[in-house]
Parts: C-alpha cells; structure tokens; sequence
C-alpha cells in the first residue's frame, strides 16, 4: 500500500518555529485529513492532532495543524528540547481501504 | 482514562503462530473499529489489519493476507490478531490503536531461527 509522503527531518533552533508537512492524495489526506503523531524513542505514538486539526486534551497550544489540498501541516511554536522526536502523519485511504502513514520526520532541536 | 493493554508478544521460529490481545478500557469500545500496527525496529509504522465495530468489516495489509486474522470480542473490549506463518520481517512491536485517535503501548514480535 502507498504511503503519505514527509521529509525525513528538520532542524531548527531552541524557541524557533517548526513546520512539518506530509503530502498524500485527494483519496487520503485531501479527503479526510491527516492525524498527527508524535513518538519518542522506546514509547508508543502519541495522538497531537485529529484529522479536523483539532487538538486532544492536554496537547499545547504551541501545536496547530492545518491542510491545504493533499497537503497537512503541523507547527510547532516556541520549540523545546523535548519537542525532539519522530512525527507520523495518519491518514484512511478511501481508495486502497487501508490507513496509511508517512514515513516519519525526525524533529532535531538544536 | 484511554488505555489499550497489548499483550502476547514473544520470540518464536519461522513458520510459527502466536495470538496478540489487546484489552480496552475508558471508551465505548463496541463503537470503535480498531486496527493492528506495527512498527520494525527503527522503522516507520505499518498498518497490518483493522475490524469494524461489529466485525462486519476486516481488512488487511497485503503483507499479512491470508496468514493473519483480527477478530474482537465486544463483551470483552477485547481485539485479537491471530497471526500464521510468521516470517523475519513480522518482527515488529504491534500496536493495538485507533490510527487517528487512541494508541496502546504495544508488545514486541520477534521472528528468529
């Protein structure tokens, strides 16, 4: 099954502002959005965002998810140190009847 | 509180079968499809199978057809996944979640002679 594309990492400063991006089709995220997961090594994925880029309880405000076309994007404002992590977009792929991932971008906070 | 306990993980032999469980709690788990993912060691995630909140609809990754099989037990808040045939690239931790929303803490499979 094809999967969602996203870049393989970013860097960016202690405080600066990260932009992740994860880029499908019209029969995954451009139909029903992209979920965000955020995965620290050795702990399970940790839901960020629903595909209505709303946020779950308890998630900061300094994470906003948005999607343009076939294109879902996460920010992450005023980065921290334990903003470093793996970030997975989610996506059901009405096509393929399949959920598909991106392969993972790598968030490093210098 | 969401919690989903996977369970059933181990080390085994090509060729062998093995039965995850993954018990649910903190959500109406009979409205809920619920899927399989695993993940191989320093790799991405991989969805394996998902079934409808009444099993009337099972779906499966290409790379498990016909050799593994989820089913649930609603009076149980219990999913499965019944895997045969296993092969070196099943190892993975497998993760019992709701892809876009809810996410258990998983239990390793590992595929060895």
């Amino acid at each position: 099954q094809a999967g969602l594309t996203q870049p393989p990492s970013v860097s960016k400063g202690l405080r600066q502002t990260a932009t992740l991006t994860c880029t499908g089709n019209i029969n995954n995220v451009g139909d029903q959005g992209a979920a965000w997961l955020q995965q620290h090594q050795g702990h399970p994925p940790k839901l960020l965002s629903y595909r209505n880029n709303n946020r779950p309880s308890g998630i900061s405000e300094r994470l906003s998810a948005s999607r343009s076309g076939n294109t879902a994007s996460l920010t992450i404002t005023g980065l921290q140190p334990e903003d470093e992590a793996d970030y997975y977009c989610s996506a059901w792929d009405s096509s393929l009847s399949a959920w598909v991932f991106g392969g993972g971008t790598k968030l490093t906070v210098l | 509180e969401v919690q989903l306990l996977a369970s059933g993980g181990g080390l085994l032999q090509p060729g062998g079968s093995l039965r995850l469980s993954c018990a649910a709690s903190g959500f109406t788990f009979s409205s809920r499809s619920m899927s399989w993912v695993r993940q191989a060691p320093g790799k991405g995630l991989e969805w394996v199978s998902s079934v409808s909140h009444n099993s009337g609809d099972i779906l499966y990754a290409d790379s498990v057809k016909g050799r593994f099989t989820i089913s649930r037990d609603n009076s149980k808040n219990t999913v499965y996944l019944q895997m045969n045939g296993l092969r070196a690239e099943d190892t993975a931790v497998y993760y019992c979640a709701d892809p876009a929303d809810y996410w258990g803490q998983g239990t390793l499979v590992t595929v060895s002679s």
